[in-house]
């Protein structure tokens, strides 16, 4: 069974607006995080966003927001005001286990974005 | 500040063939990783070394071979190159510490087995 699901192969939106790209995971490890990476045209893998699964609030880095669901395991990655640049293929990733130490992360196919003007 | 650095950033392969990926970072992390990435599959995880002179197998390690001789560097090699090997190639390392302990990840190597 897939850990990491990302059901969206492409999405599009438009300039200034918000978008929502889906995430969910399938573990049995009371403890994990769960991360966001943004991989631009470029190549670089670029760390985006994390989730803890004992955080009590949701996680936001700018205009990066996490949607955690934790009863419905999701893990939604939502971008307000999207800007040009943020045109890239966006991985979601869970680590099993407790933080610290090596993290050994499983992802998700990948959503490639698209940001019209 | 270099972060990860991979070398070399391309490579053509003829089936058969030997190679060795150079990974490398500046900032005493602890932890390594290589991931291979193909179409459609996300990243997944090769070898992984949680220390100077240690490795262990991830979910694909067929085919490879990894050595951690210095805690900077973290070598993947490829005995006898397979066209299913065709891949791009990151590195990643992490420190291990607290907070997120995300992995920094390396620009990429695309290779390429004909």
């Amino acid at each position: 069974a897939q850990k990491i699901t990302q059901t969206q192969p492409g999405m599009f939106v438009q300039e200034k607006e918000a978008v929502t790209l889906d995430c969910t995971y399938d573990t049995s490890d009371p403890s994990y995080g769960l991360f966001w990476y943004k991989q631009p045209s470029s190549g670089e893998m670029i760390f985006l966003i994390y989730q803890g699964s004992y955080d009590q609030q949701n996680a936001t880095e700018g205009r990066y927001s996490l949607n955690f669901q934790k009863a419905r395991k999701s893990a939604n990655l939502v971008i307000s005001a999207s800007q040009l640049g943020d045109s890239a293929m966006y991985f979601c990733a869970m680590r099993e286990g407790p933080p610290g130490g090596y993290n050994k992360l499983i992802f998700g196919a990948g959503t490639r974005l698209a940001v019209h003007p | 500040n270099a972060g990860v650095t991979q070398t070399p950033k391309f490579r053509v392969l003829k089936t058969g063939q030997s190679m060795t990926l150079l990974c490398a970072q500046d900032m005493n992390h602890e932890y390594m990783y290589w991931y291979r990435q193909d179409p459609g599959m996300g990243l997944r995880l090769i070898h992984y070394s949680v220390g100077e002179g240690t490795t262990a197998k991830g979910e694909v390690p067929d085919g490879y071979n990894v050595s951690r001789l210095k805690k900077q560097n973290f070598l993947l090699g490829l005995e006898s190159a397979a066209p299913s090997q065709t891949s791009v190639y990151f590195c990643a390392s992490s420190s291990g510490g607290g907070g997120y302990n995300e992995q920094f990840f390396g620009p990429g190597t695309r290779l390429t087995v004909l």
